[in-house]
């Protein structure tokens, strides 16, 4: 199947640190979603973006849907103690030669953040 | 309270023994999908449904069944589970298929 490739796999930041991570495919998305999810839970839409080029803020986060529909990054700025959890790209609704798979969803492998205080 | 649920939370069974994992959802949406997670895997979709009736295949589909016959739940069977399947199950639903936003707890499977 479909993989998307995120990085980095990990990251350990001091509290107040930004924190950026990405997602790159072989394939193109109608949008690319990202989710966070807390030990013991599912995991929590933060951000979705629509539009080839889009960037959108979430508090202090912010995410671009990549111009070439094949990418997105996340940025998380000034990181507190809460912000720890598996942070995961998704692109949903893939374009392929027969059509559009609405519904589809594709997951990156995530990226498990630390922060210290 | 809008929410998707699945049961049962944990399940250990043994292989080859039919199971069903529920998953109800009280938002009157049209899009639902079960995803299996594994370590280093992330979350792959198993199936997924766009309405009643209308369901597709997902990146993992091999050894999984799904129905959707009412528009609130779509149930997960494992006609003859593997200790391969041993792995956490989630459910989601979304409104329009835009964007997958409640996802439920969580089902926890062990086949030994």
């Amino acid at each position: 199947g479909q993989q998307l490739n995120q990085s980095p796999q990990s990251m350990f930041i001091q509290e107040g640190e930004d924190v950026s991570m990405n997602c790159t495919s072989s394939s193109i998305f109608n949008t690319w979603l990202w989710y966070k999810q807390d030990p013991g839970e599912g995991p929590v839409l933060l951000i979705a973006l629509y539009k080839a080029g889009e960037l959108t803020s979430n508090g202090r986060l912010t995410a671009q849907f990549g111009t070439t529909r094949k990418d997105s990054f996340l940025n998380i700025s000034a990181s507190i103690p809460s912000d720890v959890g598996i942070y995961f790209c998704a692109g949903l609704g893939s374009m392929g030669a027969g059509g559009t798979s609405y519904g589809k969803l594709t997951f990156g492998q995530g990226t498990i953040l630390t922060v210290h205080p | 309270e809008a929410q998707v649920t699945q049961n049962p939370r944990y399940l250990i069974t043994v292989t080859g023994k039919k199971l069903t994992v529920t998953c109800s959802q009280n938002m009157n949406h049209e899009y639902m999908s079960w995803y299996r997670q594994d370590p280093g895997l992330g979350l792959r979709q198993i199936y997924y449904s766009m309405n009643v009736e209308v369901t597709d295949k997902g990146d993992v589909p091999e050894g999984y069944k799904v129905s959707r016959k009412e528009k609130r739940n779509f149930p997960l069977i494992l006609e003859s589970p593997s200790p391969n399947q041993t792995s956490l199950y989630f459910c989601a639903s979304s409104g329009d298929g835009i964007a997958y936003s409640f996802f439920g707890q969580g089902t926890r499977l062990t086949v030994v």
